[in-house]
């Protein structure tokens, strides 16, 4: 089976710290994405990429930036954590087919 | 881009009847329309899917059926059980574009 493992499940941070979301994969996806859910808002696309050191905006990418140095890694990271980025986070990967496997996501509070 | 709008936001049946959630999207372009089922603490998992030449898929007691000419597709869930009870997203995404653009969801209660 497709696993996808995001490092936290729940964080806690202050306001103006740096966070760092952690995301593996094991089935060699080429394809990782970040979303965030939200309630009455759905799944909102932060960040994609597609191969080792490329990466795309998606449609909500003010305040975060991504990293992914490794095929099986995809990294999401807030620079400087703010109230209205308390969230849940998920990570996925997509197989060749379209189909996107998730994570169990990582709820971010911040205070 | 793509704008993807789905309803109703909740829906409570009895155990045992039908529920049917509806999306409708607005990229012509789009050819692959994926559903999603979230339980309580989980990651989204995908339950069917259909593409642009198919008008209907059926996978046991669930089935989508899709209208392009309308830009509306539908999942139908058939004999409801308790453990349907969970969130269900559309998405949406065209050939050209590589990523999903997901409905707003739909928190689905089977009551016993």
């Amino acid at each position: 089976d497709v696993k996808v493992t995001q490092s936290s499940r729940y964080l806690v941070k202050r306001t103006g710290e740096k966070v760092f979301l952690e995301c593996v994969q094991d089935m060699d996806h080429e394809n990782m994405f970040w979303y965030r859910q939200d309630p009455g808002l759905g799944l909102r696309l932060i960040y994609f990429s597609y191969d080792v050191k490329m990466k795309e905006k998606g449609d909500i990418p003010e305040g975060y930036s991504v990293s992914r140095e490794k095929k099986e890694r995809f990294s999401l990271i807030l620079e400087s954590a703010s109230t209205n980025q308390t969230s849940m986070y998920l990570c996925a990967s997509s197989s060749p087919t379209g189909e996107l496997f998730f994570g169990e996501g990582s709820r971010l509070t911040v205070l | 881009g793509e704008n993807v709008e789905q309803h109703p936001s909740t829906l409570s049946v009895q155990e045992g009847d039908s529920a049917v959630i509806k999306c409708t999207y607005s990229d012509s372009a789009s050819n692959y329309f994926p559903w999603y089922k979230q339980e309580l603490g989980k990651g989204p998992q995908l339950i069917i899917d259909i593409r642009s030449n198919v008008g209907e898929k059926k996978d046991q007691r669930i089935a989508v059926t899709l209208n392009k000419t309308a830009k509306h597709f539908s999942l139908h869930i058939t004999e409801t059980q308790p453990e349907d009870s969970a969130v269900y997203f559309c998405a949406a995404t065209s050939g050209s574009a590589r990523q999903l653009t997901f409905g707003s969801g739909t928190q689905l209660t089977v009551l016993p």
